[in-house]
């Protein structure tokens, strides 16, 4: 199964209502990542957040990471209609060879209705 | 700001054709990440280059092939090109290997009809 699993796996709100998605993953982490994908087009890098940090703010946005328990989430507050997307946590591997790579959950798809 | 270019955008082949995907890493980042993500899906990890060395490997079949030149440039090269290849597939480029974000190309959506 993968590495991340995102849940929910999409996501209908207002827009001004606060969204959340949560990630849980398997293996030890060096950082987590989220990022967001429009339809059909790149991945824009939004926050990452180390394993020796709990919670992290980016403007509207905020990450929690508990070790303990391998999960994170991601919290966009006062949603706007612009934030429709899909979201996508990633981890990158603590050491070893594959230091650097990525691996990505299945995403939450998340539509913000004017 | 440069960003990671990617090119051709969309790519239209046939079965048992190949193609070639190009990527400009943004200048003076020297680690290359490619990935395949099939519609609905997630981006899985292709191969990755560190230094114009090969540093990682993942689900890359063994009709494709890709490498890192002088200039940091990378190219993904499929042979034998089956209709499951259908997919974006992104580059990612990242000053070293450690600890930050990547910024990912616009990707490249391969069409194998």
């Amino acid at each position: 199964s993968q590495q991340g699993e995102e849940d929910p796996q999409a996501l209908s709100i207002q827009e001004g209502e606060n969204a959340t998605m949560n990630c849980s993953y398997k293996t030890s982490i060096n950082n987590l990542q989220w990022y967001r994908q429009n339809s059909g087009r790149g991945l824009v890098h939004l926050i990452l957040i180390r394993s020796n940090e709990r919670e992290k703010h980016s403007g509207r946005l905020r990450v929690t990471l508990d070790t303990s328990k391998k999960s994170s989430s991601l919290l966009i507050t006062a949603s706007r209609a612009a934030d429709t997307a899909s979201y996508f946590c990633a981890t990158a591997p603590a050491g070893g060879t594959s230091y650097g790579k990525l691996t990505f959950g299945q995403g939450t798809i998340l539509t913000v209705h004017p | 700001a440069a960003g990671v270019i990617q090119s051709p955008r969309h790519l239209i082949k046939e079965k048992r054709e190949t193609a070639t995907l190009k990527c400009y890493p943004i200048p003076r980042h020297d680690t290359v990440y490619w990935y395949q993500q099939g519609p609905g899906q997630d981006p899985q990890f292709l191969i990755s280059f560190y230094e114009k060395m090969q540093s990682d490997k993942g689900s890359i079949p063994d009709r494709f092939s890709a490498q890192q030149f002088s200039d940091y440039h990378s190219e993904l090269n499929m042979s034998s090109l089956e209709l499951g290849d259908s997919a974006l597939y992104f580059c990612a480029s990242q000053r070293g290997q450690f600890l930050y974000g990547y910024t990912f190309g616009s990707g490249t959506r391969l069409t194998v009809v």
